[in-house]
């Protein structure tokens, strides 16, 4: 089955770690998203990237990283830099980054600093 | 800045009628216009895409209108049911790809 994964499903963090989240597709898709979701919030975006070897920041990338070495794969590590990591994480592709191509999203992290 | 937003508070209805939300956008014109529904704890799923030349898009009981002029998308869901209760998401990408969403509205449907 072609799709988007992500893991673990629920991770537990101490506060000062660093922590790396996965995102796998077998979709061949160029286009991939990090998105971060509070509760009662909207999807913002901390990262994307268009294409292998190449990423952008999103709107609130501070305390975060990411890496894009295979088409597959894009995981983001969450740095003991981010004040807040507390929340759900949703990874998405798309075929490309054109402003016409819907996103399939994966079943998403739930990140718990303790 | 850029913004796109969508009514916050949740939209209760009864089984059989037909909900209405509303995406309003600010600033620049998307070319295109998405909608994905969100349960619960899991990722958005795409329901459609309209686009800017296209006043309305339907795809079963889901109907979608863009209006430029207004700045404005609205979702209608016909004959709405109990398993149509979900959030829903309007998101527009700017010419670089990047995606920008709205909060959401939470849509609850009673018997």
């Amino acid at each position: 089955d072609g799709g988007i994964t992500q893991s673990p499903k629920y991770l537990f963090r101490k506060e000062g770690q660093n922590v790396t989240l996965s995102c796998e597709q077998n979709l061949n898709h160029d286009a991939m998203y990090w998105y971060r979701q509070d509760p009662g919030q909207g999807l913002r975006l901390i990262y994307y990237s268009q294409i292998v070897n190449d990423f952008q920041k999103g709107d609130i990338a501070e305390g975060y990283s990411v890496s894009r070495e295979k088409k597959e794969s894009f995981p983001l590590t969450v740095t003991s830099a981010q004040k807040n990591p507390t929340a759900f994480y949703l990874c998405a592709s798309s075929i490309g980054g054109g402003t016409y191509n819907e996103q399939f999203f994966g079943p998403g992290t739930r990140l718990t600093v303790l | 800045s850029q913004k796109i937003e969508q009514n916050s508070e949740a939209l209760n209805i009864q089984e059989g009628k037909t909900a209405t939300l509303t995406c309003n956008y600010t600033n620049y014109s998307p070319a295109y216009l998405q909608w994905y529904r969100q349960d619960p704890g899991r990722g958005p799923v795409f329901l459609l895409l309209i686009r800017e030349n296209e006043k309305e898009k339907r795809k079963e009981r889901l109907k979608v209108t863009f209006d430029t002029t207004l700045k404005q998308s609205l979702f209608h869901i016909t004959a709405s049911q109990p398993a149509d209760s979900a959030t829903y998401l309007c998101a527009r990408t700017d010419s670089w790809g990047k995606f920008q969403f709205g909060a959401g509205t939470q849509v609850v449907v009673t018997p």
